[in-house]
């Protein structure tokens, strides 16, 4: 059964910094892994997207790498800034399951 | 392009009742998945509707169930409600197996008093 974990579970930091947020994961046979975050309330928003064949994504300040053999991939963001905030989940979806399986989140602030 | 909608936005329910929760997926996708997001709880995996028919489970007890309908709308129904059901769900469409990232709408937010 896969298991996410992502840490830390929380962080506050100033604007500008740089951030790199962490995932595991047990099962290390994923079709592909995705990075999404939530604002409070809402629904996900996509962020990159990491095909099992792949080492990382970009996509503007944010860079995923992925990984697989040990199980593990890191979101890097850089300069933060406060439009940031929010809670940032990875989600590998599963090869023959094709569903995802979230962690509990990164939950991001950047404060002004 | 419309994204994935779902309906209503809020749900207010008895325990005991029942709420059935809508989702209309991004045109020409034909695979929608349901999730629960229990306050304090990550995001879970419910049900999976490809072409009309339920491709795989989550490990939710059967009084959750739905369906996919021909225009590939799908319905979420949960019977018997018990408190701990209030989450938000959240409803996702691709355009099927092996297809790449779900796109997410809303979510319908239930609370069950």
């Amino acid at each position: 059964k896969q298991e996410v974990t992502q840490i830390p579970a929380a962080l506050s930091v100033p604007e500008g910094e740089n951030l790199v947020l962490n995932c595991s994961f047990t099962d290390s046979a994923i079709y592909n892994l995705q990075w999404f975050r939530q604002d409070p309330g809402k629904g996900l928003t996509s962020l990159l997207l990491i095909q099992s064949s792949q080492r990382e994504q970009t996509s503007g300040r944010l860079n995923a790498s992925l990984d697989k053999s040990s199980g593990r991939s890191t979101l890097y963001i850089a300069a933060s800034q406060p439009g940031d905030s929010a809670t940032y989940l990875c989600a590998p979806v599963g090869s023959g399951t094709y569903k995802y399986i979230f962690g509990t989140g990164t939950r991001l602030k950047v404060l002004a | 392009e419309a994204g994935v909608t779902q309906s209503p936005t809020h749900l207010i329910k008895t325990r005991g009742q029942q709420a059935t929760l809508r989702c209309s997926p991004i045109s020409g996708h034909t695979s929608v998945y349901w999730y629960q997001q229990a306050l304090g709880l990550g995001l879970q995996f419910l049900l999976w509707y490809d072409e009309g028919e339920e491709r795989n489970r989550g490990n939710f007890p059967p009084r959750f169930s739905g369906r996919q309908f021909p225009n590939y709308s799908s319905e979420l129904n949960v019977n018997a409600l018990e408190l701990e059901d209030s989450a938000l769900y959240l409803c996702a469409s691709n355009g099927g197996i092996l297809v790449e990232t779900q796109y997410f709408g809303p979510g319908t937010r239930l609370l069950v008093l």
